[in-house]
């Protein structure tokens, strides 16, 4: 299983951004995928998710309305759209996929190396 | 939301030292939902157990989790020098939001 995560960048406050992950060696289109962000220095963050097709989406609170996550599994991709960041948007962004293909199997068995997107001016 | 609280915020141990971390829910969780991650910097982090109890591929035996309800312990029998690390529990199930425990950090 790898799971490469792409697509950080600096922006400014009030940016946009997407990120990417890349997935591969197991079968995409049977799992929830998830994006977890570290503020450096700080805890980890759940941020998003969707499930293996699509039907179901859920946001942190913190991110409702400005983050989109969405997938592609013809491409073995999963996005987050990024909109009116913040500067507690800063930190490492993790993608992940779920552990299991049940609906509540949502913890974390592989993990991408993270993608660092910094809100600055 | 459910919030997790782990404690305590730093373990300063030894190598070959047992390890015991706590975390505790606000509520009763479903279903043994809680995991636990180990994380070191620069690297992304690792699934250590899943279901409470349920040790990860690949990860040695040393490494044991327990508990229900609302309280749940990760263990580490006897240390060795590439444990030292943060630990988060992690709760989850169907309905979102997932939440992570503040960490605990084990040092030297």
């Amino acid at each position: 299983v790898q799971l490469v995560a792409s697509g950080g960048a600096v922006v400014q406050p009030g940016g946009s951004l997407r990120l990417s992950c890349a997935a591969s060696g197991f079968r995409f289109d049977d799992y929830a995928m998830h994006w977890v962000r570290q503020v450096p220095g700080k805890g980890l963050e759940w941020v998003s998710f969707i499930t293996w097709n699509g039907g179901n989406i859920y946001y942190a609170d913190s991110v409702e309305g400005r983050f989109s996550i969405f997938r592609d599994n013809t491409k073995n991709f999963t996005y987050l759209q990024m909109r009116s960041l913040r500067p507690e948007d800063s930190g490492f962004y993790y993608c992940a996929k779920a552990g299991g293909i049940a609906a509540a199997d949502n913890w974390f068995d592989h993990w991408g190396q993270g993608t660092l997107v910094t809100v600055s001016s | 939301e459910i919030v997790l609280t782990q404690s305590p915020g730093t373990l300063s141990l030894s190598p070959g030292e047992r390890a015991s971390l706590s975390c505790r829910a606000s509520q009763r969780l479903d279903s043994h939902f809680l995991a636990w991650y180990q994380h070191k910097p620069g690297q992304a982090p690792r699934l250590l157990i899943y279901g409470a109890s349920n040790r990860a591929t690949g990860i040695p035996d040393r490494f044991s989790g327990s508990g229900s309800g609302a309280d749940f312990t990760l263990t580490i029998s006897r240390l060795e020098p590439e444990d030292f690390a943060v630990y988060y529990c992690q709760q989850y199930g169907v309905s979102p939001p997932l939440t992570f425990g503040g960490g605990t950090k084990v040092e030297i």
